[in-house]
Formats: C-alpha cells, sequence, structure tokens
C-alpha cells in the first residue's frame, strides 16, 4: 500500500537537545512538507520541499531545519533554539506543484513531541 | 492573501441529526476547495474536494458545493454517526512564489451524541 510513514508515533526529549522527526513516502510524490498542529489549533507550515535538494520555509520555521536528500525523505530537525516544540508534528506530500497547482496534500499519521 | 474562515466548535449533535460546518473563504483566482477529516491522535485525511465553481464533493455521506457568488464550500450531512466525532479543516490550494501550498481553516470539532 502507498502511503506516508512517520515515526516514532510519540517521542520524548530533553530540554536543549535537539530531535530529528523522520518522514517518508512511496507515493513517488514530488512535494513535500511539515505542519505544526498544536492543541485546539489549525495546522502551520512548517518547511516545504518541492524537489530533490531544494526546500522553502514556511510560516514557523524558526528553530527547525530539514533536508531533502531523498525524494522519498523529508526529516525535520527540531533544534534546541525552538522555543515551544512540545506539539504534533504532520507531514505531507503531493504530485508535483504545477502552474497554478490545485492538488490535494496526502498526510502521514503524525508524532507527538514531548520536550521537557 | 488567500484565506479560509470556519465556524468554530465545539459542534455538539445528537446521531441521525442534520449537520452542517460553514466555510467561507478568500483567494485570487481559482483556488480548489478541500474539506480535512482528522481522527482523534491522527493526521488529516482528504474527505473530499471540488476543482471549480458549482463541483459539488461528496463522500461517505458529506457533501460540500464549490459557491463562487458567496465564497462558500459548507460541509454537509444528512445524519450523523457516533463515528462522524472528528474535526474537520476547511482548505483551499494555494499558488504563490512558485510554490504550491494549502491555507487551512482553524478547525471545527464535532461530537456525535448517542
Amino acid at each position: 500500500d502507498g502511503g506516508i510513514t512517520q515515526s516514532p508515533k510519540y517521542l520524548f526529549r530533553k530540554e536543549g537537545q535537539n530531535v530529528t522527526l523522520s518522514c517518508e513516502q512511496n507515493l513517488n510524490h514530488d512535494a513535500m512538507y511539515w505542519y505544526r498542529q498544536d492543541p485546539g489549533q489549525g495546522l502551520r507550515l512548517i518547511y516545504y520541499s518541492q524537489i530533490v535538494n531544494d526546500f522553502q520555509k514556511g510560516d514557523i520555521a524558526e528553530g527547525y531545519s530539514v533536508s531533502r536528500e531523498k525524494k522519498e525523505s523529508f526529516p525535520l530537525t527540531v533544534t534546541s533554539a525552538q522555543k515551544n516544540p512540545t506539539a504534533f508534528y504532520l507531514c505531507a506530500s503531493s504530485i508535483y506543484p504545477r502552474q497554478g497547482g490545485k492538488d490535494e496534500q496526502y498526510f502521514g499519521p503524525g508524532t507527538r513531541l514531548t520536550v521537557t | 492573501g488567500n484565506s479560509v474562515t470556519q465556524m468554530e466548535g465545539p459542534v455538539t449533535l445528537s446521531e441521525e441529526a442534520f449537520l452542517t460546518i460553514n466555510c467561507t473563504y478568500t483567494a485570487t483566482g481559482y483556488p480548489s476547495l478541500f474539506w480535512y477529516v482528522q481522527y482523534p491522535g491522527e493526521g488529516l485525511q482528504l474527505l473530499l474536494k471540488a476543482t471549480k465553481a458549482d463541483d459539488k464533493g461528496s463522500n461517505k455521506g458529506f457533501e460540500a458545493t464549490y459557491r463562487k457568488e458567496t465564497t462558500s464550500f459548507h460541509l454537509e450531512k444528512g445524519s450523523v454517526q457516533v463515528s462522524d466525532s472528528a474535526v474537520y479543516f476547511c482548505a483551499l490550494s494555494d499558488w504563490y512564489s512558485s510554490a504550491s501550498k494549502i491555507i487551512f481553516g482553524s478547525g471545527t470539532r464535532l461530537s456525535i451524541r448517542p
């Protein structure tokens, strides 16, 4: 079955440590995205990548970093510079974005990160 | 810029009641419109979509019509079930800075009583 996997489902870290969240897709999608969701709120875009070896900052990129070395993978690192890292993190993908793109995104199951 | 506004929740209904969740949007051009659903502790699932004016998206008894004249995409279901309890997000496709993105509303939590 094609889909997006995120691991682990729950992650616990001490304050001051960097942590990397995994996102893998086998949908052959070109574009991938990272969102953050806080309790009772909508989704905020952290980073996105439209092709391999290229990525752009979203609305709340400070304190986060990404890489896109392979089409299937888009890991997110939450650095110690992120002031409020505890949140639910969602990865998504979509087909190659075309001019005037109107395509939906497909989401993984999410990783809940708790930093104490 | 483009934006989505949806009714605030929580919305609580009895089983078999009629559901409407309002959604309006602001956009330049002709975006696609989506409804996503999120069950507790899970990611988002695409529920339905519409790509042009007057299109009706439908799935699992839910439906929504792309109304350009009122810039709306309200979600409806004739008879809800307990299993429909979830958070529903209205969203639109966006294209700027040579990138394709999706703008999400803030979500509406729906609870169905048996």
